[in-house]
């Protein structure tokens, strides 16, 4: 299994708190990748890096910032979380996107809710 | 842009049934596409993927996925369902440096 670790694994946090997730590889991956799963939506990509200080917005980035210092860390911050943001959150990583067809390798992901 | 959809979010076959989930897609790029399942409280594993090489592609568990360009169908399949088969079913796809993800299918298996 891809060395992928997200923290914490469950989080109970209030209506208007920050809140930090880390996903932390060993695999030396480029990309990295923040996802929420939601019933009924699937998994909807939050924000994606392409390398150390490179981000880009995924289809739901709106309320979520992204920063990534170091090629193994990748942190996904709430600034202000509201209900909406209850969610489980996956951290996904990958050699090469695009034109190589590599797949994603997923952490066990991190249960948040906001109340 | 990419996109995919998954028809049915709900499944269920009896033990030793065929299975078939289905899945479209739609791309501007040649696309890289993906099967990946999740099990209960657990992340999504990769069951298989097509990268152009076959059309016809063979997956873990027994799984296989089929690429028709004309139809832009991507349907996973499986000749005898098991119970150990009870799992959620995502399809994705992928042409840049991002993946995007069906829906979901639940994979109901009845004794």
């Amino acid at each position: 299994d891809a060395g992928i670790t997200q923290s914490p694994r469950h989080k109970v946090t209030e209506t208007g708190t920050p809140v930090t997730l880390r996903c932390h590889q060993t695999e030396n991956h480029r990309y990295m990748y923040w996802y929420r799963q939601d019933p009924g939506h699937g998994l909807r990509l939050i924000h994606y890096s392409y390398g150390v200080k490179d981000t880009d917005k995924g289809e739901v980035s709106d309320g979520y910032s992204v920063s990534r210092s170091k090629t193994e860390d990748f942190l996904l911050t709430l600034e202000s979380a509201t209900s909406s943001q209850t969610s489980v959150y996956f951290c996904a990583i990958s050699a090469k996107v695009g034109a190589s067809g590599s797949p994603l390798h997923f952490g066990n992901g991190t249960r948040l809710t906001v109340t | 842009a990419q996109s995919v959809t998954q028809l049915g979010s709900h499944v269920s076959v009896s033990e030793g049934a065929l299975v078939l989930l289905r899945c479209n897609y739609s791309s501007s790029v040649p696309p890289y596409l993906f099967w990946y399942v999740q099990y209960p409280n657990q992340g999504l594993q990769l069951l298989l993927k097509y990268t152009s090489a076959a059309t016809l592609v063979k997956g873990i568990n027994g799984f296989e996925a089929e690429f028709k360009k004309s139809e832009t169908s991507f349907h996973l399949t499986k000749p005898s369902a098991h119970m150990s088969d009870a799992a959620e079913y995502f399809c994705a796809v992928s042409g840049d440096d991002k993946i995007i993800f069906g829906k979901g299918t639940r994979l109901h298996i009845l004794p």
